[in-house]
């Protein structure tokens, strides 16, 4: 059983630049989430992606979007970067439905400075 | 909107010097509410999740409780591997957890 995988583990990048980030799920699992975690804070919910439709989404606007893959595979583009948005940017795979969401399993996350 | 305060923000034990984490929630109609532990550079780890009040679970030093407002972890003869940061978490059963800023706890041999 593979574990959550994402890449790159770091990437640094200028304001106004757009960036993205990958993920790949654990075996099986048909849901993702993406959090964003800065420095000394607990991880903020971006959106979640079930069956390849964005399935909630929490106080991050548009430029934040993302795409789930028939293997379950993940994306999380952000544009127009903003040096805010400078965060340890986590991928958690987890096997739920539409509605209840069961125990994460995170990847190591990206680590993306803006300068 | 679903909250979650976590005390202390930091604690320093010595080793076997047990203690207890706090979690404080306020959420529209608990689903769950979860512990994990994150090393630093890493991504949270699951610990528990708890479902109602009046429940605990443990593994090996770890023993988590839950009451209709509140959650605790308690540490019972701490090891230095157990230094880490603790997030608490809740859902209301949609898609979205709400996680707390963590206590750092470090543990002194």
């Amino acid at each position: 059983e593979t574990g959550v995988t994402q890449s790159p583990t770091h990437l640094i990048k200028t304001r106004g630049q757009q960036v993205t980030l990958r993920c790949s799920s654990q075996s099986g699992h048909n849901t993702v989430s993406w959090y964003q975690q800065a420095l000394g804070q607990g991880p903020q919910f971006i959106f979640q992606y079930y069956r390849e439709e964005e399935n909630g989404r929490g106080n991050f606007p548009p430029r934040f979007s993302g795409l789930q893959f028939p293997n379950y595979s993940s994306e999380l583009n952000v544009n127009a970067l903003e040096l805010d948005d400078s965060a340890l940017y986590l991928c958690a795979s987890s096997l739920a439905g539409a509605r209840v969401t069961e125990k994460l399993f995170f990847g190591s996350g990206t680590q993306l400075s803006v300068l | 909107e679903d909250q979650v305060t976590q005390s202390p923000e930091a604690l320093r034990l010595q080793e076997g010097e047990s203690s207890s984490l706090n979690c404080s929630y306020t959420v529209s109609g608990l689903r769950g509410l979860f512990w994990y532990r994150q090393d630093p550079g890493k991504g949270p780890e699951f610990l528990f999740t708890l479902y109602s009040a009046g429940e605990e679970k443990e593994k090996e030093r770890l023993k988590a409780t839950l009451t209709k407002k509140e959650s605790f972890l308690h540490i019972t003869a701490p090891k230095p591997e157990d230094s880490a940061t603790y997030l608490c978490a809740v859902t209301g059963g949609y898609q979205k957890v709400t996680f707390g800023t963590g206590t750092k706890l470090q543990v002194i041999p």
